[in-house]
């Protein structure tokens, strides 16, 4: 039982490039979601996911797309990186919203030049 | 939107207990309280949860106040690996539904002195 896993664990990109985070969960969990980590502050949440098919804005959207096509499954797309999007990117999943215990990847920390 | 409060920092001598408080005095009715934590880096860790008195699982007990505004995470014999920032959460009940309204502050950074 892998839970949840992140690729890549680093990425450097140049600003205007753009890449796909990956996030797969083995847990069967209906609920996955996006955060990322900047020194001095919270977690916040970019984009979570109630199941497959459907997604919604977190805190932080802005520069940031999903899909959810399978339950596994939930990508986070950065379609034209910029120096503020340099951070530590998290995956968690969870059985249900909010009720349950949130499931978190080991991350991926992303650089933009 | 639940707020918590937390020493930054807080030590701990290997093979004591670590007592870790939060305040949450807004917290509703009928959310639960979680604790995570987070190991130099990693992804945060789950660790106990509860609504009200006290839950004890194999990693710590968590000791909720009578009026619910603040709470105790105990992790009774503390090793170094115990090293990490712990995280107090409000979490589910009214907030079930929608975790945009999780609050993700700074923590307490636990160091674990050998």
């Amino acid at each position: 039982n892998a839970g949840v896993t992140q690729t890549p664990k680093f990425q450097v990109l140049k600003t205007g490039q753009s890449m796909t985070l990956q996030c797969a969960q083995d847990m069967n969990h209906e609920y996955m979601s996006w955060y990322r980590q900047d020194p001095g502050m919270g977690l916040r949440l970019i984009h979570y996911s109630v199941g497959a098919g459907i997604t919604d804005q977190g805190e932080v959207p802005n520069g940031y797309n999903v899909s959810r096509s399978t339950t596994e499954d939930f990508p986070l797309r950065l379609l034209s990186a910029a120096p503020s999007q340099t951070s530590v990117y998290f995956c968690a999943s969870s059985y249900g919203q909010g009720e349950s215990p949130l499931h978190f990847g080991n991350g991926t920390r992303l650089t933009v030049t | 939107d639940a707020k918590t409060t937390q020493p930054p920092s807080m030590d701990c001598a290997e093979g004591r207990a670590a007592n870790l408080p939060c305040n949450h005095s807004t917290i509703s009715g009928n959310e639960y309280v979680y604790w995570y934590r987070q190991i130099h880096s990693q992804g945060p860790q789950y660790i106990i949860h509860g609504l009200k008195n006290t839950e004890t699982n194999e990693m710590a007990s968590l000791i909720i106040t009578e009026d619910r505004k603040s709470s105790t995470l105990i992790l009774p014999h503390a090793t170094l690996r115990d090293t990490a920032v712990y995280y107090c959460i409000p979490q589910g009940g009214a907030n079930a539904g929608n975790n945009r309204k999780l609050i993700w502050g700074l923590g307490t950074s636990l160091a674990v002195n050998p």
